[in-house]
């Protein structure tokens, strides 16, 4: 099956901040790839997703860019805000299961 | 309007005992799924409905059994409740059968403190 590594958390920064979160992955085929946001004592929510390679998905500032080659899908925001701060998840579709899998998640915590 | 919702929000409850969790979906999705979160937010999957048929069963104890009665409803029912259940619920939905391609939906999860 899929098997997922994100960068251990918290990453902890300033507002206005440039964020990286490293995601890689590693899975059957090309299976689209999803980046979820879960707020504090809510349910996970879709960021942003990319069906194929080189493809760049994005949503609020957010922005992925599926690597086939390095099998990564890192997630990038050129300035972070407080409201920024949740646990962010990269999880790649798995054809196999009809599921998908996720990482462990990485804490950002954005500081004003 | 809420698209996946799921209830008790809380559960506490005493080891031994048996619960049940509701999962409810207005979204037309024919594919939903229940996932456990525990302590450090890892999330995994433990089961999976399409039209009602189990599609993933993970290796997870008998004393969780699913439970879908239509396509819009998966309940989970925990046997003989053990300290290690506790753990934050999700419920998810999506549509057409081959999430991979499709994003899920979750609900705002239940959270079960088994005392």
């Amino acid at each position: 099956g899929n098997s997922v590594t994100q960068m251990e958390g918290p990453v902890t920064l300033s507002e206005e901040a440039f964020l990286t979160i490293n995601c890689t992955y590693t899975a059957t085929g090309y299976p689209s790839l999803f980046w979820y946001v879960q707020y504090p004592g809510e349910g996970l929510q879709l960021l942003l997703k990319a069906t194929k390679a080189d493809d760049k998905g994005s949503n609020k500032g957010f922005e992925a860019t599926y690597r086939k080659e390095t099998t990564s899908f890192h997630l990038e925001k050129g300035s972070v805000q407080v409201s920024d701060s949740a646990v962010y998840f990269c999880a790649p579709g798995d054809p196999g299961r009809r599921a998908l899998t996720f990482g462990s998640g990485t804490r950002l915590q954005v500081q004003p | 309007d809420t698209a996946v919702s799921q209830t008790p929000k809380y559960l506490v409850t005493q080891m031994g005992n048996d619960k049940s969790i509701k999962c409810e979906q207005n979204l037309g999705h024919d594919t939903m799924y229940w996932y456990k979160q525990d302590s450090k937010k890892f999330l995994k999957i433990m089961f999976s409905y399409n039209n009602k048929e189990l599609i993933i069963n993970e290796t997870v104890p008998n004393r969780f059994s699913p439970k879908s009665p239509d396509k819009a409803h998966l309940n989970l029912h925990i046997n003989s409740l053990e300290l290690g259940d506790s753990a934050v619920y999700f419920c998810a939905s999506a549509s057409q059968g081959s999430s991979y391609n499709s994003p899920l939906h979750f609900g705002n999860g239940t959270r079960l403190t088994v005392t």
